[in-house]
């Protein structure tokens, strides 16, 4: 069983720029989420989406969106990049019931200058 | 309104020490789900446990086990006998069955030293 996989790792981008960050969910599993995660601080939710829309969004701006691709693998695209924008990004997926628990990957460690 | 409370922001304790690790939630919502995530410096979020608001029965898995009071809105972890692999930030989250959103603490961090 493959486990959620994200890429980067660590990405480093200026103020201004856009950023796409990738996400291969575990096998099986057709609902991928995205979350931020300030330094010390709890995930915060981006967006969700469950065989290619999106199904639920959290308080982020239109700058940030997704897509969700056919074999469930996603992206996260933020446009306009600002240094608050630093975080982990965390990619989970699930089974697709609201109540799954969620399966994450390693996240990208992203740094605005 | 929502929210998830946990008041510890950081635990040391010696190796083999039992540790409770609390968790305050708050929502009008009489259908909910708390989870229980562990993340060690990995960074990846490894999920514990999860429990709806109908099922206060308290869980044992191993060393762990968890004591759900809704008259309290607590949801309490503890580890028995700690041991240094369990040193990781821990969180609580909050799922409603209003709009499933996951509702997540600020996190714990465990130290357990040898």
């Amino acid at each position: 069983e493959t486990g959620v996989t994200q890429s980067p790792t660590h990405l480093i981008k200026t103020r201004g720029q856009q950023v796409t960050l990738r996400c291969s969910s575990q096998s099986g599993h057709n609902t991928v989420s995205w979350y931020q995660q300030a330094l010390g601080q709890g995930p915060q939710f981006i967006f969700q989406y469950y065989r290619e829309e999106e199904n639920g969004r959290g308080n982020f701006p239109p700058r940030f969106s997704g897509l969700q691709f056919p074999n469930y693998s996603s992206e996260l695209n933020v446009n306009a990049l600002e240094l608050d924008d630093s975080a982990l990004y965390l990619c989970a997926s699930s089974l697709g019931l609201p109540t799954s628990p969620l399966h994450f990957g390693n996240g990208t460690r992203l740094t605005v200058t | 309104a929502q929210k998830v409370t946990q008041a510890q922001t950081e635990i040391s304790v010696v190796e083999k020490e039992d540790v409770t690790l609390d968790c305050v939630y708050e929502t009008r919502d009489t259908t909910y789900y708390l989870f229980w995530y562990k993340q060690p410096p990995s960074g990846e979020l490894v999920f514990l446990i999860r429990r709806n608001s109908f099922d206060e029965q308290n869980e044992i898995s191993g060393r762990y086990s968890w004591n759900f009071q809704k008259s309290t809105s607590s949801f309490n972890f503890t580890i028995t006998a700690s041991q240094v692999v369990d040193s990781a930030v821990y969180f609580c989250a909050l799922l409603l069955d209003s709009n499933y959103q996951l509702i997540w603490g600020a996190g714990t961090k465990l130290i357990i030293k040898p």
